[in-house]
């Protein structure tokens, strides 16, 4: 079945990139996606990109797609204190946005 | 982005006992809203799709008579877990289609079951 996978963890320093990576296995979805979650409250989406396309850049994230490999990732650049959260990425079933399979998330530590 | 409401936050509920979960869409009008699961320390696993108008569909492994969904209006979508049970305890969340492609979703109720 459908699986989307995602390291644990990642710790950076402050200023520095943080790349957040992430491979799923179903070649069929349209629209892949990134979402974050701060303790305690809901889902943020982030950002989006098509299947169709290599890379799409949002002010300081970057968002790098390698369809071959089904493999996604968010590079979020002069990384903040503010920015520590867990990232969760997405692959919608097919074309259906609506109905999303996400991986485990990541939790993101930015120290100072 | 789109604006989604849970009521209530956090309930506590003793075993055995009913629980409503109200997911409200303030900014769209939705014929679909999404209902999904997280544990602690987990992803969010999809368990119905709302469907104004007509019966929810749920994927495969949930139990629809555990979990009633009903679609009240294009904006309202309610989750009720009958007969709670300690297993039951997790974090529920809605989700609203957007304009184009983006998914929007609710800030979570968290249950409790004792």
């Amino acid at each position: 079945g459908e699986d989307v996978e995602q390291s644990l963890f990642l710790s950076v320093r402050e200023g520095d990139s943080s790349v957040i990576n992430c491979t799923y296995t179903d070649s069929s979805s349209t629209y892949l996606y990134w979402y974050k979650q701060e303790p305690g409250a809901g889902l943020q989406l982030l950002t989006y990109i098509f299947s169709n396309m290599d890379m799409k850049q949002d002010q300081r994230l970057t968002v790098l797609l390698n369809k071959k490999d089904k493999h996604l990732s968010l590079r979020i650049a002069d990384t903040q204190t503010g920015d520590s959260a867990i990232y969760f990425c997405a692959e919608s079933m097919g074309s259906n946005t609506g109905k999303l399979i996400f991986g485990q998330g990541t939790t993101l530590q930015v120290k100072p | 982005g789109a604006v989604v409401s849970q009521h209530p936050s956090w309930v506590i509920c003793k075993s055995g006992t009913s629980v409503k979960i109200e997911c409200r869409s303030l900014d769209f009008q939705a014929t679909t809203m999404f209902w999904y699961r997280q544990f602690p320390k987990q992803s969010l696993m999809l368990m119905a799709t709302s469907n104004e108008g007509s019966k929810a569909t749920y994927e495969q492994g949930v139990e629809k008579d555990k979990f009633l969904i009903n679609h009240a209006s294009l904006t309202l979508s309610t989750l009720t877990v009958t007969s709670a049970h300690p297993e039951d305890s997790s974090f529920y969340i809605c989700s609203v289609p957007g304009r184009l492609y983006e998914q929007y979703f609710g800030p979570g109720t968290r249950l409790t079951v004792t």
